[in-house]
């Protein structure tokens, strides 16, 4: 199985603020297979990136991914108040899925 | 417009089971895979299960392997996942969630419906 370890585990960011996601897998992940979602409290997920660095319909372009291998990055560019929340990688192979552990944004 | 609505959740006492179901509208159900994927409190995501629109073909996460059992019928675009068993561990909300095997990713996810496995 696939470990996805995200880093840091909190990152506490102002408003305006770039904000810098990181996701490294166990072994290499297929760039197509790798995605990232925002959660919300008492909300779903959210999709946000998928194959490392395309946007989902309706994201805004402050968000991009990119990566390869065994490292990925989710970036936002410029924080605005609806981006505070927890964000998590997620890869699929081998017939398992597996997510991060997520990595909180929250309000400095 | 997609929309996935879990229900069946609620309190079960240790080594119980409980069958949730996962109402699907807005898509071809039948052309997808569909997944659960859980979420204990105040933890992150975990997949539980996943089972292709054929039907011939059902996976599962080593931590239910042998408990759970997920279905689906085409015909009434619903999802379902038979729980026996069950655990303290297995407290948790549930999704049901639309996988988009062209992205490789989960674009539609249901509200959750919450589990908890206490006497």
């Amino acid at each position: 199985e696939i470990v996805l370890t995200q880093s840091p585990g909190t990152l506490s960011l102002s408003l305006g603020e770039r904000a810098t996601l990181s996701c490294r897998a166990s072994q290499s992940v297929s760039s197509s297979s790798l995605a990232w979602y925002q959660q919300k409290p008492g909300q779903a997920p959210r999709l946000l990136i998928y194959g490392a660095s395309s946007r989902a319909t309706g994201i805004p372009d402050r968000f991009s991914g990119s990566g390869s291998g065994t490292d990925f990055t989710l970036t936002i560019s410029r924080l605005e108040p609806e981006d505070f929340a927890v964000y998590y990688c997620q890869q699929y192979g081998s017939s398992q899925w597996t997510f991060g552990q997520g990595t909180k944004v929250e309000i400095k | 417009e997609v929309q996935l609505l879990e229900s069946g959740g609620g309190l079960v006492q240790p080594g119980g089971s409980l069958r949730l179901s996962c109402a699907a509208s807005g898509f071809t159900f039948s052309n997808y895979a569909m997944h659960w994927v859980r979420q204990a409190p105040g933890k992150g995501l975990e997949w539980v299960s996943v089972i292709i629109s054929s039907d011939v073909h059902t996976y599962y996460a080593d931590s239910v392997k042998g408990r759970f059992t997920i279905s689906r019928d085409n015909s009434k675009n619903t999802l379902y996942l038979q729980m026996n068993s069950l655990r303290a561990e297995d407290t948790a909300v549930y999704y049901c969630a639309k996988w988009l095997q062209r992205q490789a990713s989960f674009d539609y996810w249901g509200q959750g419906t919450l589990v908890a496995v206490s006497s």
